[in-house]
């Protein structure tokens, strides 16, 4: 199996200021990544697939980078409504995996 | 526009069974793979189950494998997920999910305690 660590845990971030979550799968996954954003009390939502690629509506100040087996999530210019958990998730290959999650506070 | 919703969860008692349903509307249900994620109070995601656009191919890790089973109606737009031989660490709020290969659209959750 694909394990997905992701860093850091927790992370707390004025408003406008840029943040960056980190995701490492245990082996080369081809940039077979998603990240998506879970806001409290709510169902996890599609943010990037395929590493890099925006899904539709999602606002321009997130972006995905990353190749192998490191990749990254990036908000730009946070906003009070960015507040939420961000999980990776590799679909490389079965069984599909996810990261352990990064909740994101506003200081 | 894409909604999964739901139904089925609730209280049951170790060892028993449950079935939940998804309902599908806003796409062409029959086009997708569909899939099961679920998520234990306060903690990260799990895939359950997925099942492929004629329901002949299915796929399960294997804290799940020989216990639950995943199906669909596609004259019915919805996706079936079969729970039983229940235990305690199944506890969780079960999502519905479009799948192709990531999850794109997910249903609103839907809570199962299994407890005596």
């Amino acid at each position: 199996d694909i394990q997905m660590t992701q860093s850091p845990a927790s992370l707390s971030a004025s408003l406008g200021e840029t943040v960056t979550i980190e995701c490492r799968a245990s082996e080369d996954i081809y940039n077979g990544l998603a990240w998506y954003q879970q806001k409290p009390g709510k169902s996890p939502q599609l943010l990037i697939y395929n590493a890099n690629s925006l899904h539709t509506g999602v606002p321009s100040r997130f972006s995905g980078s990353g190749s192998g087996t490191q990749y990254s999530l990036k908000i730009n210019s946070l906003q009070s409504e960015d507040v939420a958990s961000y999980f990776c998730q590799q679909y490389y290959n079965y069984p599909l995996t996810f990261g352990s999650g990064t909740k994101l506070e506003i200081k | 526009e894409v909604q999964l919703v739901e139904s089925g969860g609730g209280l049951v008692q170790p060892g028993r069974s449950l079935k939940l349903s998804c309902a599908a509307s806003g796409f062409t249900f029959s086009n997708y793979y569909m899939a099961w994620v679920r998520q234990a109070p306060k903690k990260g995601l799990e895939w359950v189950a997925t099942i492929s656009t004629s329901g002949s191919r299915t796929y399960y890790p294997d804290s799940v494998k020989g216990r639950f089973t995943i199906s669909r109606d596609n004259a019915k737009s919805s996706l079936y997920l079969q729970m039983n031989s229940l235990k305690s660490e199944d506890t969780a709020t079960y999502y519905c999910a479009r799948l192709q290969w990531l999850f794109d659209y997910w249903g609103q959750g839907v809570m199962v305690t299994v407890s005596s």
